[in-house]
Order: structure tokens, then C-alpha cells, then sequence
């Protein structure tokens, strides 16, 4: 139990249904995460909220919509998504100043499935 | 440009010792972590060096050699729960939010 709670675990989705990803951390960090992981791939960062701003856009596509409503929750609403964008989804949290990246705290991911 | 690279694959038999390299390239440093993920799990964090030398932390140990654009995690007394996958990061030198990650290196202990 890392204190990131992530859901759904699993999801399986065709391209054009809306689906949304949840993340809740109870750590009570200021900075929130979302990665992608890809088999034979690195970590690849998508999008950083610092007190609830987004600070990052990893160049994602707009079919990845972020929101974080409150410091302890993150979502990510998937809409028209391609095959390719199957892969596990990683929440994770830190406790950061704005100019240092402190400890990750990840959660356990959702892993999607693109049909 | 910015670059990490691990072993792709290890494997050591329970009790031993083991060690993981890691090499990068960046323009700038602040400092490089080690991180466990198992299978079907989430990363966990291991370890965080910014100065150079050892770190030991129980069995896990972490070596940098900033001159050298190198690091290892050391790992003593192997047991089975710690075949898992170690990825090794730096900060982005131009943005300290963002982690520069290796693949990682994915360790098999065998008994």
C-alpha cells in the first residue's frame, strides 16, 4: 500500500468509447503525476500538476484529457484512442518544491486495453 | 541529449550478491534514483544519490560516480522476493519535474 490509489485495475475499451481513468492520493502531497508504461519502453511522462495547475504536457495527444479537481485527485479521460495507446497507466504522487522532483510515490496502474 | 542505460536482463541465485549498472548522460545533475517494481506492481523507490560514493540501506546499497556518469545498485544476501525490474532515472536537466528513466533491468534470483 503506497498511499495512491488508482482505478479501474483493468479496462478494456474500444476506440470510440469515453472512459476515465481515477487517481487518489492520501499522502498529502502537492504534486500529482500521470506515466505511461509501455513494454520495452521507459517511464514516459504525460502531465505534472503542481497545487492542482498543470505544470507539464508531455506533448500528449488531445485524446488524453487530464483533470485535477483537488491536490488528492487526478483523472484522465481517454476519448477516440488508438490501439497503441493500450499500455499500463501510472498515477503517482510526490512532495516537491517547484524546483526539485522529490520521491515518487506510485500507484498500482490501470492497465488499458485499446480494441 | 540525455540518455540511460541498464542491462536488460540479470540473474543470480539466492543468497548472493548482485550488482546493477547504470549509466547516463545529461548536461546537467541533480542527483539519480533507484527504483523496484515487481510484476503487476507499482514502482517503488530505493534509493536517491546526489554526492558521490556508497549508500548502503540494509541489504540494497547505491553507488554514483558523478565524474563518471555512473552508478549500481548493489544488492547482498539475494532472496527471491527481489526478483523484480530496477529502473534507474535522473532529473531532466532542464526541468527538474520531469525523470529521465532507463528501461530497466529485470533481475531473475533463482534458489
Amino acid at each position: 500500500e503506497t498511499g495512491v490509489t488508482q482505478t479501474p485495475r483493468h479496462l478494456v475499451m474500444g476506440m470510440t468509447n469515453k472512459k476515465s481513468l481515477k487517481c487518489e492520493q492520501h499522502l498529502g502531497h502537492n504534486a500529482m503525476y500521470w506515466y505511461k508504461q509501455s513494454a520495452k519502453k521507459p517511464l514516459e511522462l504525460m502531465f505534472v500538476y503542481s497545487l492542482e495547475e498543470r505544470v507539464e504536457n508531455n506533448s500528449v495527444p488531445s485524446r488524453f484529457s487530464p483533470e485535477c479537481p483537488n491536490s488528492s485527485h487526478l483523472f484522465l479521460h481517454l476519448h477516440t484512442l488508438q490501439p497503441e495507446d493500450s499500455a499500463l497507466y501510472l498515477c503517482a504522487s510526490s512532495q516537491g518544491g517547484t524546483g526539485g522532483h522529490g520521491e515518487l510515490f506510485f500507484g498500482e496502474g490501470s492497465r488499458l486495453t485499446v480494441l | 541529449g540525455q540518455n540511460i542505460d541498464q542491462p536488460t536482463e540479470m540473474t543470480a541465485t539466492e543468497g548472493a550478491i548482485v550488482q546493477i549498472n547504470c549509466t547516463y548522460q545529461t548536461s546537467g545533475f541533480n542527483g539519480l534514483f533507484w527504483y523496484q517494481q515487481h510484476a503487476g506492481e507499482a514502482p517503488t523507490f530505493l534509493s536517491y544519490n546526489v554526492l558521490d560514493g556508497l549508500e548502503e540501506k540494509g541489504r540494497f546499497s547505491s553507488f554514483l560516480s558523478r565524474s563518471k556518469g555512473y552508478s549500481y545498485l548493489l544488492l547482498k544476501e539475494l532472496q527471491m522476493k527481489d526478483s523484480a525490474s530496477y529502473l534507474c532515472a535522473v532529473p531532466n536537466a532542464g526541468n527538474n519535474r520531469k525523470l529521465i528513466w532507463g528501461l530497466g533491468t529485470s533481475l531473475a534470483v533463482n534458489p
